[in-house]
């Protein structure tokens, strides 16, 4: 089974930290995506991943940064964090090829306070 | 702007029932159409898929209707459990540049009673 793994299920953090999130798949997938969900306005995408070192801006982009050094982990950046980020995270991989569902992970609950 | 439009927001039914969840695009370049359940505290998991050459796709107790010249797209539950009760994702995705992108729907929280 594929697996995708989320370093951390709950995360607290202070406003202007910077804050890491990791994301890490066993499948040997080429794509990589991270998420965010608020009640109400569903899964939103923030920046995915088609290859080590490739990035592309999802549709909510701004205050985030990303990193894909290798190919099964994919970072998210917050780069100075801020309330309205509080939020679920999700991560999620899939292989290039064809259609191919993509495999999440948990996902990690952050709050900035 | 969404490109997926998803209603209703929420459902609640009584078990047995039919829901139905609806999903529309205006993208023609969609050529794939999944659909995501996710349970409290899980990610969503890929639940059923269809491609617009068919009209209809059963798998179990989910069925996905298709009409292509509407362009929308809808999950029915038959004879729903109250194990059902999730949050319903539907989606989109389409060839080319997009490299497995999907664009999803706002969700619809489901909510089946013994």
């Amino acid at each position: 089974d594929v697996k995708v793994t989320q370093s951390s299920r709950y995360l607290v953090k202070r406003t202007g930290e910077k804050v890491f999130l990791e994301c890490v798949q066993d499948m040997d997938h080429e794509n990589m995506f991270w998420y965010r969900q608020d009640p109400g306005l569903g899964l939103r995408l923030i920046y995915f991943s088609y290859d080590v070192k490739m990035k592309e801006k999802g549709d909510i982009p701004e205050g985030y940064s990303v990193s894909r050094e290798k190919k099964e982990r994919f970072s998210l950046i917050l780069e100075s964090a801020s309330t309205n980020q509080t939020s679920m995270y999700l991560c999620a991989s899939s292989p290039r090829t064809g259609h191919q569902p993509q495999h999440f992970g948990d996902g990690t609950r952050l709050s900035i306070l | 702007q969404q490109q997926v439009k998803q209603s209703p927001q929420s459902l609640i039914v009584q078990k047995g029932g039919i829901p139905i969840i609806n999903c529309a695009y205006e993208n023609t370049a969609f050529d794939y159409f999944p659909w995501y359940q996710q349970f409290p505290g899980k990610g969503p998991a890929l639940l059923i898929a269809i491609r617009p050459d068919v009209s209809e796709k059963k798998e179990g107790r989910f069925t996905i209707s298709f009409n292509k010249s509407a362009k929308q797209f809808s999950l029915h539950i038959m004879d729903s459990q109250p194990g059902d009760s999730a949050t319903y994702f539907c989606a989109a995705s389409g060839r080319g540049s997009t490299l497995g992108r999907l664009y999803f729907g706002r969700g619809t929280q489901l909510t089946v009673w013994p």
